[in-house]
């Protein structure tokens, strides 16, 4: 069965730092991944997902089989940042979250 | 609708009695999920459903614990014989089910906050 580790409950960074968000899988298959994101009093959202390769918000995310993880990276982090992330893996029309980082950006 | 609705957003129970919360998916979309969000726990899979069967149960916590989707749109979820531990946030999301790796992302509703007192 598939599996989401994020080992980090709690992140803190000062604005202008960068930050990377780990989050590792245990799936044998090829994974597809995602990072959701909630932000304080609004839905969880869509962030990114693996296969698109894309930059959302300075935010990006690489897949790497050999040590089975997918830690989302910022630069330069921004105190609108601060929110709660969940990796997620899906696979056989199902979605398994991690236990979620909650990211804090001081100014 | 335009988004996944979620009724009740707020509710209160006294320890024992049974709730159902129920969710609205996106028009068309096949897959349905249910999550648990508590404090500390982040997000516990429950239940998904794929059309009105659900293939995996084994996120249930316990038999006290029951969802059913008709229609192959709108799902309830039940909660029999509430205890203190149920308090959460019960998270629905839905989605399309494609064929195209990364495509099946999930919109998620506002959430049902439950209160077990």
């Amino acid at each position: 069965a598939q599996r989401v580790t994020q080992p980090e409950k709690l992140l803190s960074v000062f604005k202008g730092a960068p930050v990377e968000l780990k989050c590792n899988y245990s799936y044998s298959g090829s994974p597809e991944l995602f990072w959701y994101v909630q932000y304080s009093r609004q839905r969880l959202q869509l962030l990114l997902r693996h296969i698109s390769r894309e930059s959302i918000k300075g935010f990006t995310a690489d897949l790497n089989k050999g040590e089975t993880s997918f830690h989302l990276k910022k630069p330069f982090a921004q105190e609108e940042d601060s929110a709660m992330y969940y990796c997620a893996l899906y696979s056989n029309n199902d979605m398994r979250f991690g236990a979620g980082t909650r990211l804090t950006v001081k100014p | 609708g335009a988004g996944v609705s979620q009724s009740p957003s707020n509710k209160v129970t006294e320890k024992g009695k049974d709730v159902e919360l129920r969710c609205d998916p996106i028009s068309g979309h096949t897959a349905l999920y249910w999550y648990r969000q508590s404090l500390g726990q982040g997000l516990e899979f429950l239940i998904y459903f794929q059309g009105n069967s659900a293939p995996d149960k084994s996120g249930l916590p316990s038999d006290r614990f029951s969802a059913e989707r008709t229609g192959g749109s709108v799902s309830t979820l039940t909660i029999q014989r509430t205890q203190q531990e149920d308090s959460a946030v019960y998270l629905c999301a839905s989605s399309l089910v494609t064929g195209f790796a990364g495509a099946n992302v999930l919109t998620f509703g506002a959430g049902s906050r439950l209160t077990v007192l």
